[in-house]
Order: C-alpha cells, then sequence, then structure tokens
C-alpha cells in the first residue's frame, strides 16, 4: 500500500490480557516510530527502530511493553496482562532515513484504538 | 529536559479570520527540530512544517505562516483567513538530537462559518 497501515484498527480486550499490535510502514522506510495518544493528548513516544535494531526504547512505560521489527520492515508492539490505563490510541510512524538526519517528515499510520475493559 | 508548551487548549473564531497558535519549547540541545502537525476530525496526523534550530527565516505557505524565534524558544502558527476546513487539533512537536519527538497538548481550533 502507499501509506503506513495498522491493525487491528481497533482492539478491545480484558484486563490481564496480551495484545499484540501491527505497524506496516511503507515500503523501504528506515525509521519506525511507535507512539501512544491518550484521548485529548499529544502523542507520546514509545520507542523506535532503524531497520531492525531498537534505537531506543525509554519511552516505554514499564517492561510490560516489547516491540520488535525482526526483518526491518512490519513492526509489533506487545502489551503483556494490560490494563485499564493502557487504554488509548498507538500510533505508528515511518520515515525513509533517521528524522535527525534531514529528512523532513514522518508518516503516521491510522492508528490502533485500545481498550481494555 | 525537553518539553513542548502549547497553552491555547481550545480557540475559536469567526470564518476569514486571523487566528495564532502558540508554541513554546524547551530544551537543552543545540540542535533540534520543531514541527507542527495537524489532526483533523477523521483523527490521522498530518505534518505541515518542520524547522531545524538553526534556521530561523520566517515561512509562509499560502494561509499558512510560522514565526520561529530562538530568543524566546517559541514556534508560533498563524492561519489568514481562516476557514471551516481548518478546524482541527493542531500539535507543535520538537524532535532532539537523540531522535526523540516530544508533542505538545495540541490546540483545537474551531472555525465558525
Amino acid at each position: 500500500g502507499a501509506g503506513v497501515s495498522q491493525s487491528p484498527r481497533y482492539k478491545v480486550t480484558k484486563r490481564g490480557q496480551d495484545v499484540a499490535l501491527r505497524c506496516d510502514p511503507i515500503s523501504g522506510h528506515v525509521s519506525l516510530y511507535w507512539y501512544r495518544q491518550a484521548l485529548g493528548q499529544g502523542p507520546e513516544f514509545l520507542t523506535y527502530f532503524n531497520y531492525e535494531a531498537q534505537q531506543d526504547k525509554s519511552g516505554l512505560p514499564n517492561d510490560r511493553f516489547s516491540a520488535e521489527r525482526p526483518e526491518g520492515s512490519i513492526s509489533t508492539l506487545t502489551i503483556q496482562r494490560t490494563e485499564q490505563r493502557d487504554s488509548a490510541m498507538y500510533r505508528c510512524a515511518s520515515s525513509p532515513t533517521p528524522l535527525a538526519g534531514g529528512y523532513n517528515e514522518q508518516f503516521f499510520g491510522p492508528g490502533t484504538r485500545l481498550t481494555v475493559l | 529536559a525537553q518539553k513542548v508548551t502549547q497553552a491555547q487548549t481550545e480557540i475559536s473564531v469567526v470564518e476569514k479570520e486571523d487566528v495564532t497558535l502558540d508554541c513554546v519549547y524547551e530544551t537543552r540541545d543545540t540542535t533540534y527540530y520543531l514541527f507542527w502537525y495537524k489532526q483533523p476530525p477523521s483523527g490521522e496526523l498530518v505534518f505541515l512544517i518542520r524547522r531545524n534550530s538553526f534556521d530561523e527565516q520566517n515561512e509562509i505557505s499560502g494561509r499558512y505562516s510560522w514565526n520561529f524565534q530562538k530568543s524566546t524558544s517559541s514556534f508560533n502558527f498563524t492561519i489568514t483567513a481562516s476557514q471551516v476546513v481548518d478546524s482541527a487539533v493542531y500539535f507543535c512537536a520538537l524532535l532532539n538530537t537523540g531522535n526523540q519527538f516530544y508533542f505538545g497538548t495540541g490546540t483545537s481550533l474551531t472555525v465558525i462559518p
């Protein structure tokens, strides 16, 4: 596809369950970012990858959150033992090169709306 | 510490009025990048502009203009002759040298016809 895609678009789960959120970046994009956006707030940085290497995971809230990008393309954000406070929109973005390297923008996906009951 | 503040939570203007959205940032990095994004009701995030810390030239793109002032750590966004389609939440963001993005809390703009 032409843009960043994410699946599922909506996920409702019960507290304590694990969830896996998928991001399919634009083909060939080097960098991939994960964000969390709570209602009425701006996106909050979680982690990012260049190729398959996770460059920074300082934004992950705790060790229940993990992300991988094993082949440098599709990425999965996993939340274990979900809690109600994890409910939010999870957004993925990709860019052709690392952002600070000079390219203008990152392209955002539509997001996955996670609701933990 | 890195921080982006958008003090205006909500703004309403009548169509054709000009409106300025404020953004103040904090960073200790000497090299950094500032962005504005638009989030319309449909929810996607649309890139508007990027500025690097060494380029303080103001920019105009159609009805949009940006005023970057390092002396006051501000990167304000003005929409001239606002239109109903401008109604959205606008986010200012800072990218530091560690490739970490910091977004403000957003300003919700409503343009009344």
